[in-house]
C-alpha cells in the first residue's frame, strides 16, 4: 500500500492564480481531511469529508474547494491564490472506529508571491 | 468553538532528561491523540485514549488523559536525541472534527 500521497511537493504560485492540490490514499478509508500548518499555529482543519459525495467545512475553509467523487481521492482547490495561503498542506485519512488513527500524507509545500 | 491549548511551546533538554507536554481542552473530549512530526516530516499517530482517567505506556512515554476529560499529559523518560520533534495532542470533541493543539517543539542535546 502506497498510504496517503500527495502531489506536488512543492508549489509556487503568483497571486490570483488557481491550482488543485491532489490527494488519494488506497486503504479504502471513509474519512478525508485537509490541514494546513504554519509556523507557531499548529495544523488547523481547512475541509474534511466523511465518505465520497459528503464534504464539510473546518476551521478554516475560506479560499479553497473540496470535493469527493470517489473514496480514494480528495482534491484541494484554490481558486484565487493569495500570500496567506503560504503554507504546508496535509492530506490526512482515517478508517473511523477505534483507534481513530489519522494517516497523514507526506505534504505540499506552497508559496504564494 | 472548540479549543486545544498546548504547553510549553518549546522545550530545549540534556539528553538523558525527562520531558512533559501537557494538553488542555475548552471543552471535554471523547477522545485525545497524540501524534510525533519529526523535523521536515508529517504527523505520525503514537496513541489515542479514550477513559477517563486512563495512562498508557510506550517504552519510555507515558500518556495520560485527566479525570473530568479536558486535559492530557505526554511525559517522556530519559530523553533521547530520537525524540527530537514537535508532538500535538488532539482532541476530539462532539463532532467529527479534530482539533490540534498548537505543538509542542522538543530538542535534544546529546
Amino acid at each position: 500500500n502506497a498510504g496517503v500521497t500527495q502531489t506536488p511537493k512543492f508549489q509556487v504560485l503568483k497571486t490570483g492564480q488557481s491550482m488543485t492540490l491532489q490527494c488519494a490514499q488506497d486503504m479504502n478509508h471513509e474519512y478525508m481531511s485537509w490541514y494546513r500548518q504554519d509556523p507557531g499555529m499548529g495544523l488547523r482543519l481547512i475541509h474534511y469529508s466523511v465518505g465520497a459525495g459528503i464534504t464539510d467545512q473546518g476551521e478554516v475553509p475560506n479560499g479553497y474547494n473540496v470535493s469527493r467523487s470517489t473514496t480514494e481521492d480528495f482534491p484541494l482547490r484554490l481558486l484565487s491564490a493569495a500570500p496567506s495561503q503560504t503554507s504546508v498542506y496535509f492530506c490526512a485519512s482515517t478508517p473511523g472506529g477505534f483507534p481513530d488513527t489519522q494517516y497523514f500524507g507526506p505534504g505540499t509545500r506552497l508559496t504564494v508571491l | 468553538g472548540q479549543q486545544v491549548m498546548q504547553i510549553p511551546q518549546y522545550q530545549h533538554v540534556q539528553e538523558g532528561e525527562d520531558f512533559t507536554t501537557y494538553c488542555n481542552s475548552s471543552t471535554t473530549l471523547s477522545n485525545i491523540q497524540w501524534y510525533k512530526q519529526r523535523p521536515g516530516g508529517h504527523p505520525v499517530f503514537l496513541i489515542q485514549l479514550v477513559k477517563s482517567g486512563e495512562v498508557k505506556k510506550q517504552k519510555r512515554l507515558t500518556f495520560q488523559f485527566g479525570e473530568a476529560k479536558k486535559n492530557s499529559s505526554l511525559h517522556i523518560t530519559a530523553t533521547q536525541t530520537t525524540d527530537v520533534g514537535t508532538y500535538f495532542c488532539a482532541g476530539k470533541g462532539g463532532s467529527e472534527k479534530l482539533v490540534f493543539g498548537k505543538g509542542t517543539k522538543l530538542t535534544v542535546n546529546p
